[in-house]
């Protein structure tokens, strides 16, 4: 069975750096790009970046370049995300996604909250 | 970057009602579009891949079409269960796009 478990909730103060975790199983970890999604309270999906964990290339979104940080570690099937400079705007729900051309798998999602 | 505009952004229906959103890409994306149901505190859900090909355990009634910029998502007869918020998804560029929602509500 496939799995993405995703870290816990988190609260940080403005302009501090969150890192969300997202451990994977059932499948190869390095067969599949891991996105991650910003969903902030009562908005729509907004799609962040990836990382190839095969190689540990990435791609940003516009939007989050020059803040955003994603990473794979293979040694744990594990890929995170680091968002740094951190304002209430980015008060979200962050999901972890496996977004294959027949396999969609998705994290439970972790909230963050940024408040002084 | 590609982006997708969906509408409506909201409508309201009854049960047994067929259902159409639509989304516009700014340019060509071939196929390389998807369909995903969001409800309330949940990840969402992929419901078509491929503009037109249904995943896996989806209930027949969801069916998409296009290519190109234009796709339609459509509902051919609501169920009490399908009161979600709908997105497209387009993955044509390694730079991803949702559109931004369609909320169905009951009428």
């Amino acid at each position: 069975e496939v799995q993405l478990v995703q870290s816990g909730a988190e609260v940080k103060k403005p302009g501090a750096t969150v890192k969300i975790s997202c451990k994977v199983s059932g499948y190869t970890f390095t067969d599949y790009y891991m996105h991650w999604v910003q969903q902030a309270p009562g908005k729509g999906l907004e799609w962040m970046g990836l990382v190839d964990p095969e190689d540990g290339e990435t791609i940003y979104a516009e939007k989050f370049q020059g803040r955003v940080t994603i990473t794979a570690d293979t040694s744990t099937d594990t890929a995170y995300m680091e968002l740094s400079s951190l304002r209430s705007e980015d008060t979200a729900v962050y999901y972890c996604a496996m977004l294959g051309t027949r396999l969609d798998y998705w994290g439970q999602g972790t909230l963050v909250t940024v408040s002084s | 970057d590609i982006q997708m505009t969906q509408s409506p952004s909201s409508l309201s229906a009854s049960v047994g009602d067929r259902v159409t959103i639509t989304c516009r890409a700014s340019q060509g994306i071939r196929n390389d579009l998807g369909w995903y149901q969001q409800k309330p505190g949940k990840a969402p859900k992929r419901l078509i891949y491929a503009a037109s090909s249904l995943q896996s355990g989806v209930p027949s009634r969801f069916s998409g079409s296009g290519s190109g910029t234009e796709f339609t998502l459509t509902i051919s007869s609501l169920q009490p269960e399908d009161f979600a918020t709908y997105y497209c998804l387009q993955h044509n560029s390694y730079s991803l796009t949702f559109g931004g929602g369609t909320k169905v509500e009951i009428k």
